[in-house]
């Protein structure tokens, strides 16, 4: 089982739409969550962190679920400017070995 | 602002050929790193650095070198170029531990024929 895993769709939504993705993780010592945008061909950029309570950014909201091993990740009304891929990252410990990229969820919103 | 910057963007390498990715951030980070990324994966490390002169292997060093001699850089050297190491390659920087935000670099793409 990999350690981080993430539907890589890809996800094709109308503007205006609700998406949701989840990515699991393996490690259930895992301490830190994070959810990374990369657009094509760039590289990636924080969008949000992932706090155990959930928080929320916008339009964007995230979710942690440490019983269940998995973070989430909600876009609402969404932007033609919203599609990219979306990197889960899961940080294991203070090491930086143990930081653990996603292989990304490909989101398409469409006019 | 500058960021990180690596250097070159694309490149063509033949086997068996040496090469070095540049790459120096601005932002007086003591974490360092060096990415690779494959078509449709994750990132995977490969070797990283927690301070000048202090470098550490990461999930994928084989085939490549790393040295830290000062805050700013952290040249990656490829030694013997295989197909295997055509990858888009990207460095990153981070203030303290990793649970801060990471900065890429642009990336860098290299092909190895």
């Amino acid at each position: 089982r990999k350690e981080v895993e993430q539907d890589p769709g890809p996800f094709n939504v109308p503007e205006g739409a609700t998406v949701a993705f989840n990515c699991t993780y393996s490690n259930s010592a895992s301490q830190s969550f994070f959810w990374y945008r990369q657009d094509c061909r760039k590289e990636p950029k924080l969008l949000m962190s992932v706090y155990s309570s959930g928080n929320e950014d916008g339009r964007f909201t995230a979710q942690l679920n440490r019983a269940s091993q998995y973070i989430s990740l909600l876009i609402r009304d969404s932007k033609l400017s919203d599609s990219a891929t979306y990197l889960c990252v899961v940080i294991s410990s203070g090491s930086a070995r143990q930081l653990t990229f996603g292989s990304g969820t490909q989101l398409t919103v469409l006019p | 602002n500058a960021g990180v910057t690596q250097t070159p963007k694309f490149r063509i390498l033949k086997i068996g050929q040496s090469m070095t990715l540049q790459c120096t951030q601005d932002m007086n980070h003591n974490y360092m790193y060096w990415y690779r990324q494959d078509p449709g994966m994750g990132l995977k490390l490969i070797y990283y650095s927690v301070g000048a002169g202090i470098t550490d292997k990461g999930e994928v060093p084989n085939g490549y070198n790393v040295s830290r001699s000062t805050t700013e850089d952290f040249p990656l050297r490829l030694e013997l170029a295989a197909p295997s190491q055509t990858s888009v390659y990207f460095c990153a920087s981070s203030y303290s531990s990793p649970g801060n935000t990471i900065y890429f670099g642009e990336g860098s793409w290299l092909t190895v024929v």
